[in-house]
């Protein structure tokens, strides 16, 4: 089956750093992909990984292992707009479709 | 360039009734998805257009939703009749290229059936 993992909720102080993991049982895979969504906006796209290794991108970086199915997103020097959820999600290429498997997202809430 | 629009952002409808969702892409994006998320579940995938073709319905949930997107360009969702579990926030999602990185969502669509 498909199944994907993340805390519901995490909380962090302004300044810090947090890290939100995922984990993926899935039965294609055409890359990891982290977006942010706040409420009631659409899901933005943040950054993704095909292979294993860490992507850095700014305050943001995105790690994956493969063969651990594993994942994490890493937000530094953390902002109060970075409040919002954060959503794992797998890309299934296998029907040709390239469509999005979602984790239930992590609550993320930055504390002054 | 304009993001994708999602029309209306809000509905409510009686049990029974018809409802109607709208979803402009990206000019020039050949590939729409809808996806769906139920109140405290994750989003899910409905189905997915190339240009004015349905390459994948397998998400919809019962013949229940009609999905088009004449000429290729906006998409629209049925739902007839509508049931209280298709309460939810509907949302579409573009991109030019199959399998780009990231593709551009719109806000959503908050569907509630009372």
């Amino acid at each position: 089956g498909q199944n994907i993992d993340q805390p519901t909720e995490m909380t962090a102080t302004e300044g810090a750093i947090v890290q939100i993991n995922c984990t993926y049982q899935t039965s294609g895979f055409n890359g990891l992909f982290w977006y942010q969504q706040h409420a009631g906006e659409a899901p933005t796209f943040l950054s993704y990984n095909v292979l294993d290794g860490l992507e850095e991108k700014g305050r943001f970086s995105s790690f994956l292992s493969r063969s651990k199915g594993y994942s994490y997103l890493l937000l530094k020097e953390l902002q109060m707009k970075d409040s919002a959820s954060y959503l794992c999600a797998v890309r299934d290429s296998t029907s040709g479709t390239y469509k999005y498997i979602f984790g239930t997202g992590t609550r993320l809430k930055v504390l002054a | 360039e304009a993001g994708v629009t999602q029309f209306p952002s809000h509905s409510v409808i009686e049990k029974g009734q018809t409802v109607t969702l709208r979803c402009d892409p990206i000019s020039g994006h050949d590939n729409l998805y809808w996806y769906r998320r139920v109140m405290g579940k994750e989003i899910k995938f409905l189905l997915h257009f190339v240009k004015e073709s349905k390459q994948d319905e397998s998400g919809m949930p019962n013949n229940r939703f009609l999905a088009e997107r004449t000429g290729g360009t906006y998409s629209t969702l049925k739902v007839q009749p509508a049931e209280l579990e298709d309460s939810g926030v509907y949302f579409c999602a573009s991109s030019q290229v199959l399998g780009q990185a990231g593709y551009t969502f719109g806000s959503g669509t908050r569907l509630t059936v009372v």
